[in-house]
């Protein structure tokens, strides 16, 4: 399959632990990357690989995968976290093509 | 600190060809391992892969596009192009490039580091 399912939309109390979930058969193959999407601006990397964060990326960021499941763990939520997360890992084809997840609008409240 | 740079025409007619370019500042479009990128989001929606050029030339396209995308590179001028054909009013999106370093990061690693800002192209007569 080269589908990555997210939940269309998550929310969480200012200052609780948010998981957002990102499901598809590429994930038992390759490690999801996620992404930040705030209104008006281009994607940011937050996560990449087992669970490594770029420079710059807060360390309540973390990312898991179990199986054909990835998760982006927020800890601690910020209302600057307010966003569209996306996950992307290349499709299980083996033809090293890309795709992304519909991606989970996240609230915090 | 390498940064890219979408440019290209704003508005293009229907049925005519949509051609962007994606200038990298900061590093070199030949350097081994990296996967030129480009990615669109239409309008209140996701994102969406259109398709990769990596150092070595060899491309690869979202199969949904595939017949009217062309993406190549230009190492004297250090940027990349996107060509895609035949467009129509649902080819109106903001257009992003990016970098991928899967070709040099840890096995099953793959992820767009830096990206540009982003331009929209509307599809329009």
């Amino acid at each position: 399959s080269s589908e990555l399912t997210q939940d269309p939309a998550v929310s969480v109390a200012l200052g609780q632990t948010v998981r957002i979930t990102c499901q598809g058969d590429s994930l038992r193959t390759y490690y999801a990357s996620w992404y930040q999407q705030k209104p008006g601006q281009a994607p940011v990397l937050v996560i990449y690989g087992k669970n490594n964060r770029p420079s710059g990326i807060p360390d309540r960021f973390s990312g898991s995968t179990s199986g054909n499941t990835a998760s982006l763990t927020i800890a601690g939520a910020q209302a600057e976290d307010e966003a569209d997360y996306y996950c992307n890992s290349r499709d299980s084809s083996g033809n090293h093509l890309s795709v992304f997840g519909g991606g989970t609008k996240l609230t915090v409240l | 600190q390498v940064q890219l740079q979408e440019s290209g025409p704003g508005l293009v007619k229907p049925s005519q060809t949509l051609s962007l370019t994606c200038t990298v500042s900061g590093g070199s479009i030949s350097s081994v391992g990296y996967y030129w990128t480009w990615i669109r989001q239409h309008p209140g929606k996701g994102l969406e892969w259109i398709g990769y050029i990596y150092y070595s030339g060899s491309t690869f396209y979202n199969p949904s596009l595939k017949s009217r995308v062309t993406i190549s590179v230009d190492t004297s001028k250090n940027h990349f192009s996107l060509k895609l054909s035949s467009v129509t009013a649902a080819d109106t999106a903001v257009y992003y490039c990016a970098r991928d370093p899967g070709g040099i990061a840890a096995a099953g690693e793959y992820y767009f580091d830096y990206w540009g800002p982003g331009t929209l192209v509307t599809v329009s007569s």
